[in-house]
């Protein structure tokens, strides 16, 4: 069936450093690629999204590019702080409409 | 704020229960969704439905039932509880096809 992976599935990083997490979507016909932040305890948030018309966003310290030939999409956060460490997940909206998730990658940044 | 609530929160079944979690929204979206987290295996979709006469399985729906009762809510039942549904359940909504979802609280479900 459709799927999303999500690389890696843990990434710790040095307080100021940068972090990169990938996806790879299988249905080429997605066109609606979010990101979400899920702290502990809480709700997944939208933090950052691109369609598929465009191939880089940027929104102060995170940016997503977007690789359509590739099939895939990546979440860049620099100049990490500790309120950054959270569970990330990616995400493709099928050509049905529904959204399917990647696994999450649990970021800890260390101060 | 117009927002997703989920009642339970939280929840401890039996197994063999009958059960219901909702999902209520007053964003005056027309698309719902149920989600499952466990950790390790990210969100995956239960059911979900484009308006209130469309309902449509997703990844994991064995087990599992929905209603749509009205545009603003939208109920996941397990008919028979088994310890392996025990889990983290969202709702979300969403307004088309290219808009973000927004999710629910979630609720906690232990099935002893």
């Amino acid at each position: 069936g459709e799927n999303v992976e999500q690389h890696p599935s843990t990434l710790s990083v040095q307080e100021g450093d940068s972090a990169v997490i990938k996806c790879t979507y299988s249905d080429s016909a997605s066109n609606y690629f979010p990101w979400y932040k899920q702290e502990l305890g809480k709700r997944p948030q939208l933090i950052i999204d691109i369609r598929s018309n465009v191939g880089e966003k940027k929104d102060q310290r995170i940016a997503v590019t977007l690789n359509k030939t590739a099939k895939h999409f990546s979440l860049h956060i620099t100049e990490t702080q500790p309120e950054d460490s959270a569970v990330y997940f990616c995400a493709a909206r099928r050509s049905q409409g529904n959204l399917i998730f990647g696994k999450g990658t649990k970021l800890s940044v260390k101060p | 704020d117009a927002d997703v609530t989920q009642t339970p929160r939280n929840r401890i079944t039996k197994t063999g229960k009958r059960i219901m979690l909702e999902c209520s929204q007053t964003k005056g979206h027309d698309r719902m969704y149920w989600y499952r987290q466990d950790p390790g295996l990210g969100l995956r979709l239960i059911y979900y439905s484009f308006d209130v006469k469309d309902i449509n399985k997703g990844e994991i729906s064995d087990g599992y039932s929905v209603s749509r009762q009205a545009q603003a809510k939208f109920s996941l039942s397990l008919e028979s509880a088994i310890p392996n549904q025990t889990a983290l359940y969202f709702c979300a909504t969403s307004d088309n096809t290219e808009t973000e979802a927004f999710f629910g609280q979630g609720t906690r479900l232990t099935v002893v």
